[in-house]
């Protein structure tokens, strides 16, 4: 069981567009999911923690406008990169933790490999 | 601010032992877990510290000492496929919980 489905694996956009990436835990209903981003070989920097039904929390430094997130349901929630330049191109990771569980273990998806040309 | 610290790098050879530590400066601590991450693929749970003392879960131990903001993971009877990296991550309790992952410790297991 806690299977986190990240949906794209892998997407390649033009400069100006937007990506939306989608998490879902498929198993277990998760209040609040996490998003990091990790650059080749570094570690996984948290982005924001979002709760289901309200506003995501952002980390210091994060652009909220940039990176939008939203938590409709228990089981989904989505990050879309607005208007993405070539700096934003990174690995991005979602993250969710059973309710109830404090957070641990965190259950990840595979992963999101954004390249913006 | 936060800040933890583990070795970038260890090397080690198949069937031997090695340790990798971790410390930590932060607020809010909670607990301590251990990740493991290999090339292109996602972070997998290790083990998790709440409170002081060793968890055994098979070929993996953790340990923690909240005292000395100091915890480990060690890994026993190494095997090829065991590098990879390791990340040593507190969880805070600041209102909310999160969890904030180090660098990272990447181990070769050479045969």
């Amino acid at each position: 069981g806690a299977v986190v489905s990240q949906h794209p694996s892998w997407v390649i956009c033009k400069s100006g567009t937007s990506v939306k990436i989608e998490c879902r835990s498929l198993d277990f209903q998760a209040t609040t999911m996490f998003w990091y981003r990790q650059f080749p070989k570094q570690s996984l920097m948290l982005m924001a923690t979002s709760n289901e039904g309200s506003k995501a929390t952002y980390e210091q430094g994060v652009e909220k406008d940039k990176f939008l997130i939203n938590h409709a349901s228990l089981t989904l929630s989505t990050l879309t990169v607005t208007s993405a330049h070539p700096e934003d191109s990174s690995f991005y990771i979602c993250s969710a933790v059973r309710e109830g569980r404090g957070n641990s273990p965190l259950h990840f998806g595979n992963g999101t490999r954004l390249t913006v040309t | 601010g936060q800040s933890l610290e583990q070795p970038s790098e260890v090397t080690a050879v198949e069937g031997a032992i090695v340790q990798i530590n971790c410390t930590y400066q932060t607020s809010g601590f909670y607990g301590l877990s251990w990740y493991q991450q290999h090339d292109g693929g996602a972070p997998t749970f290790l083990s998790y510290n709440g409170l002081d003392g060793l968890e055994e879960t098979g070929r993996f131990s953790s340990f923690l000492s909240r005292s000395d903001s100091y915890g480990y993971l060690l890994l026993q009877e190494l095997q090829m496929k065991d590098s990879a990296s390791y990340f040593c991550a507190v969880i805070l309790n600041t209102g909310g919980f999160k969890t904030i992952f180090g660098a990272g410790t990447r181990l070769f297991v050479k045969a």
